[in-house]
């Protein structure tokens, strides 16, 4: 299907585990985007990537880990996850200097 | 850095009636996106409308307008003859206009009463 997929659509997961959460789109847009949402904060940035292999640092990018080998992938690593990571994560695309972002699903992950 | 702020966490509206959801925001630059989204209880976040900085005209979307005071920094989204659907989490944003990057106030929850 053309859009912007994420999987898995829900997550539990254990304190200290490794966590993968993959944002997957069909557009070719070069800008892609992880953001978490939290109760009173609305959505952070974590962390972007302005095409394959260039990523940089969003508002909250601590415990994550981002790659981007292909244009179309962007997964998201916890690579030990805590508490304070339960929130919902979405992913978004867009083309550079194009004012609207696109966004994914979204997967709520919950750590135990 | 730029910030957005939402000073309503909950706002309701009788079916049929007028809300206005207030947003406002903070910086330097001069050349910016604001945009409004909706976030329905599917999670799904929906662009229900755009404004450029430059513009001063008020960006109007169906039932969906906006009050855009730039000296004020203020950019409020009116929604009329609301609708029961209308009922979700109503996110303000900003954007550079030669950024990348989206800057989101907390949100306000509208509930719509029938």
């Amino acid at each position: 299907d053309a859009g912007i997929t994420q999987s898995p659509r829900y997550k539990i997961t254990e304190t200290g585990r490794q966590v993968t959460l993959m944002c997957h789109q069909t557009w070719s847009h070069s800008y892609m985007f992880w953001y978490r949402q939290d109760l009173g904060h609305g959505l952070r940035l974590i962390y972007y990537s302005a095409a394959a292999d260039i990523t940089d640092k969003g508002e909250v990018p601590d415990g994550y880990v981002v790659s981007r080998s292909k244009t179309e992938n962007f997964p998201l690593t916890l690579e030990s996850a805590t508490r304070s990571q339960t929130s919902v994560y979405f992913c978004a695309s867009s083309e550079p200097l194009e004012p609207e972002q696109f966004f994914g699903p979204g997967t709520r992950l919950t750590v135990l | 850095a730029q910030t957005v702020t939402q000073s309503q966490p909950e706002m309701s509206v009788q079916e049929a009636e007028t809300v206005t959801l207030s947003c406002t925001y903070d910086t330097s630059e001069s050349d910016y996106y604001l945009f409004w989204y909706k976030q329905p209880p599917s999670r799904q976040m929906i662009l229900v409308i755009r404004q450029e900085a430059y513009k001063q005209q008020n960006a109007t979307e169906n039932r969906f307008s906006v009050n855009f005071q730039k000296a004020a920094k203020s950019f409020s989204l009116k929604i009329s003859d609301s609708q029961l659907g209308d009922a979700a989490m109503y996110f303000c944003a900003y954007r550079s206009k030669y950024g990348n990057k989206l800057v989101f106030g907390a949100g306000t929850i509208l509930r719509v009463k029938s």
